[in-house]
């Protein structure tokens, strides 16, 4: 089993509805969770961070994380073809020795 | 701010060579990590230092290797170099330290081409 495990995709979605982007973790204890994004040549991109249970919203994007179902997502609204980008989900054990692990990316397609 | 720096973008090797990488984080970051990026793989770890101490060590050979300085920049070496060790490597810095849950910024990576 991947510690960190996306599906690649792609995910098409057209222009202005939401997208979902999905990632679960086996490591009950992880503390950290990120969302990056990666055009493609490019280096990721921090998108969102979230520590705690429930809902954070930044704009377009709200990151989910439930840690009882070991679930981590990222919504994006009203997508725009911009958003095309390959979506890495990271988490982050406790302790400051702890490494953080990446999903292997699920590729967003907005359509006009 | 400057962001992570890394030097040089590209670069061209040949087997059995050697190369170093070289990753300046963003200022006050005392945390660097390295990655390697592969189609097929996707990012994979490969070690992270902290007050010029490696503090956690992914799965790759001992032909790579790496090292921080007091001023927290980072070099990471490859020897003997394969045709599967191209990729794009990326450097991430983080504050590091008991700020444990940071998130971390990626430099934009060197590519590196072995022929």
């Amino acid at each position: 089993q991947k510690e960190v495990e996306q599906n690649s995709g792609p995910l098409s979605v057209p222009e202005g509805a939401i997208a979902s982007l999905n990632c679960t973790y086996s490591d009950r204890v992880s503390q950290s969770f990120f969302w990056y994004r990666q055009y493609s040549g490019k280096s990721p991109e921090l998108i969102m961070s979230i520590y705690s249970n429930g809902d954070k919203e930044d704009g377009r994007f709200t990151a989910q994380l439930n840690k009882a179902s070991q679930y981590v997502s990222l919504l994006i609204r009203d997508s725009q073809p911009s958003d095309s980008a390959t979506y890495l989900c990271a988490v982050k054990g406790a302790g400051t020795a702890s490494k953080l692990t990446f999903g292997t990316g699920t590729r967003l397609q907005v359509t006009l | 701010k400057a962001g992570v720096t890394q030097t040089p973008r590209y670069l061209i090797k040949t087997r059995g060579q050697q190369v170093t990488l070289s990753c300046s984080p963003i200022s006050g970051h005392r945390s660097v990590s390295w990655y390697q990026q592969t189609p097929g793989q996707g990012l994979q770890f490969l070690f992270e230092y902290f007050s010029e101490t490696q503090r956690n060590k992914g799965n790759f050979p001992g032909r790579f290797s790496g090292r921080q300085f007091s001023n927290s920049r980072s070099e990471m070496n490859v020897s003997t170099l394969e045709l599967g060790d191209s990729a794009l490597y990326l450097c991430a810095s983080s504050p590091g330290g008991g700020v444990s849950n940071q998130p971390q910024h990626f430099g934009d990576g060197t590519r590196l081409s072995i022929l």
